[in-house]
């Protein structure tokens, strides 16, 4: 079944540091693939999204590349800030149609910045 | 602009009891989905809402049930509760035919003795 694997963590790392979080898949087809990042006390919130093979996704410096042949969406950063402590979720989705459905989320990845 | 609203925020239940959570979707949106998030663990999808009616069904036993109504909030009712129901119960939303990004509220911490 369809599944996505994220590095363990937590992840602590200096301010201005740089930042990788490993993501794999696990799907048929050609799934959408996100980053989804939950700060302390707020909801999920969307960060950045890639729908097809090749294409990258970016958003407040963080970005992540579509890899078909490896599975894979890291998601990096290449200078992290203590703003950026929090949660994150790689999740995807086989969902073709124009309104999205179900996600299916990896177990989330805890990133601390020291400053 | 309100968001996704879910309440309560926490509550305490004890086994084999009944629990209703309640979500407003953002303003605009008409779909809902409901995810269940345990400790340590990523959401996992339970179920899509849209013209009153269960769109998609993840893999969770009939003792969890859903409602839309006609102002398009939603419920997740949750039966006979286990320990293992236990978690971070999210609602998210989006407009149907339209909505490329879910919207998520800050959820309903439910615990179970």
């Amino acid at each position: 079944g369809d599944s996505v694997t994220q590095m363990e963590g937590p992840v602590t790392l200096s301010e201005e540091a740089f930042l990788t979080i490993n993501c794999t898949y696990t799907a048929t087809g050609y799934p959408s693939l996100f980053w989804y990042v939950q700060y302390p006390g707020e909801g999920l919130q969307l960060l950045l999204k890639a729908t097809k093979a090749d294409d990258k996704g970016s958003n407040k410096g963080f970005e992540a590349t579509y890899r078909k042949e490896t599975t894979s969406f890291h998601l990096e950063k290449g200078s992290v800030q203590v703003s950026d402590s929090a949660v994150y979720f790689c999740a995807l989705t086989r969902d073709r149609g124009s309104t999205l459905g179900r996600l299916y989320f990896g177990r989330g990845t805890q990133l601390t910045v020291w400053p | 602009d309100a968001g996704v609203t879910q309440s309560p925020t926490h509550l305490i239940k004890t086994r084999g009891q009944q629990v209703t959570l309640r979500c407003s979707p953002k303003s605009g949106h008409d779909t809902v989905s409901w995810y269940q998030q345990a400790l340590g663990q990523g959401p996992q999808f339970i179920f899509q809402y849209y013209e009153e009616e269960e769109r998609q069904r993840g893999n969770f036993p009939d003792r969890f049930s859903g409602h839309q109504f006609p102002n398009y909030s939603s419920e997740l009712n949750v039966n006979a509760l286990l320990l293992g129901d236990s978690a971070l119960y999210l609602c998210a939303s989006t407009q149907i035919d339209r909505g490329r990004e879910l919207f998520f509220g800050e959820g309903s911490r439910l615990t179970v003795l």
